[in-house]
């Protein structure tokens, strides 16, 4: 399958500091990227859609003030974590999604965010 | 509005047996695809397999495959031969325009 990677897969940080967290895909160019949260023991839940060379689409209730997302080229987006705060504390996903026949997507390994 | 529904939160199976894992679906469109997710503990998302809503046989993808019943928006994942590597969160997502929505997964443990 195709390879996403981000980085990184771990970060410790201050309240009030912000963290960037990058997503690339290795092997094939994604128009399209996605940004996920995941609460433990929850589900995945969708934060934002990223379009190479526009806007990011929010989902509802996510702040895009807060989550900054950047899609700058077909290969990288990164989501940046304003003024974080305890509560930002999460793992975030990153996916990409093929073209072709069969649309796929696949995800990043992840970033644990630990906000203190 | 697109709804996923893994009613399973937790199941269990011994080593070398076979496992179902139920999602049902709720969709008004016509056209959409249905995939499963497994998330080991390291949190990674391993795409597993894939059904498309128009396909007439059901996916396969090695010791994975798809009962699709689409009259009864079904979409349970047949794992054959369970190994202890099988251990994990498996989702069952669905497509709607080019977005994923997620069910509420389903841990599975395998048994020695």
């Amino acid at each position: 399958g195709a390879v996403v990677s981000q980085h990184p897969s771990w970060v410790i940080c201050k309240s009030g500091t912000s963290v960037k967290i990058e997503c690339r895909s290795l092997d094939f160019q994604a128009t399209t990227m996605f940004w996920y949260r995941q609460f433990p023991k929850q589900s995945l839940m969708l934060m934002a859609t990223s379009n190479e060379g526009s806007k990011a689409t929010y989902e509802q209730g996510v702040e895009k003030d807060k989550f900054l997302i950047n899609h700058a080229s077909l290969t990288l987006s990164t989501l940046t974590v304003t003024s974080a705060h305890p509560e930002d504390s999460s793992f975030y996903i990153c996916s990409a999604r093929t073209g072709g026949v069969k649309k796929t997507q696949y995800f990043g390994p992840g970033t644990r965010l630990l906000v203190l | 509005a697109q709804k996923i529904t893994q009613t399973q939160p937790g199941m269990f199976v011994q080593e070398k047996e076979a496992v179902t894992l139920d999602c049902t679906y709720d969709t008004s469109d016509q056209s959409y695809g249905l995939f499963w997710y497994k998330q080991p503990s390291s949190g990674e998302m391993i795409f597993l397999i894939y059904q498309g809503s128009y396909d007439e046989q059901n996916a396969t993808e090695g010791r994975y495959s798809l009962n699709f019943q689409k009259a009864r928006k079904s979409a349970n994942l047949v794992i054959s031969a369970s190994q202890l590597g099988d251990s994990a969160m498996y989702f069952c997502a669905m497509e709607y325009g080019n977005k994923l929505v997620f069910g509420a997964g389903t841990i599975l443990r395998v048994k020695s």
